[in-house]
């Protein structure tokens, strides 16, 4: 079962550069969404999709950009890496419908931006 | 404004002991309630969820969380704790009107189980 997964796991990133941390899910989720995980803060969410060719923002979307053309793969792109982004990301998934829906996550990006 | 609020830091259990994890939650009306935990560099892994009815939640890992709507709290409870349950554990909220996979977390709480 593949369920939600991430790439790369681990990534080293020099300010300035643009990166795209990639995001599949093979559940047939219309909701996904990413979230950034920093210590002492939980989870904070960036930004998120009902469906394809539909995003919005989350709390926390400054410096990020997505995109949902296909209903499987929701990647998220960082357009000018700051040490301010050094986090871990997860990506996660849920059925539409019912807001009780059990939202499930990848199994993260560590990304380090000098 | 919504939020979740979980007082403890850090908490330290014996093995063999009962640990409670503490989760206080704000939000309008009636909440979606969610308990995830997650193991050192490892994704978040769905424990249990409170929608309705039972007040007492049973989920994976002979882990249950009461909800108490007058306290407005949702707290993680095990009978026995186990050195394997030693993780970071994170309570989350998610209102009935929101759509799109959106839920407002917790700062976290670190288990530690020692032998």
């Amino acid at each position: 079962n593949a369920g939600v997964t991430q790439t790369p796991k681990f990534q080293v990133l020099k300010t300035g550069q643009s990166m795209t941390l990639q995001c599949a899910q093979d559940m047939n989720h219309e909701y996904m969404s990413w979230y950034r995980q920093d210590p002492g803060m939980g989870l904070r969410l960036i930004h998120y999709s009902v469906g394809a060719g539909i995003t919005d923002q989350g709390e926390v979307p400054n410096g990020y950009n997505v995109s949902r053309s296909t209903t499987e793969d929701f990647p998220l792109r960082l357009l000018s890496a700051a040490p301010s982004q050094t986090s871990v990301y997860f990506c996660a998934s849920s059925e539409q419908g019912a807001a009780g829906n059990t939202i499930y996550f990848g199994e993260g990006s560590w990304l380090t931006v000098v | 404004a919504q939020s979740v609020a979980q007082p403890e830091d850090q908490v330290n259990v014996a093995e063999g002991n009962p640990l409670t994890v503490k989760c206080t939650y704000s939000v309008s009306g009636n909440p979606y309630l969610f308990w995830y935990v997650q193991y050192p560099n490892r994704g978040l892994q769905f424990l249990l969820k409170y929608i309705t009815g039972d007040n007492l939640v049973k989920g994976s890992y002979g882990f249950e969380a009461e909800f108490n709507k007058s306290q407005t709290s949702f707290h993680l409870k095990k009978p026995s704790a186990l050195v394997s349950d030693s993780a970071l554990y994170f309570c989350a909220v998610r209102d009935r009107g929101s759509q799109g996979g959106k839920l407002i977390f917790g700062q976290g709480t670190e288990l530690s189980v020692k032998p």
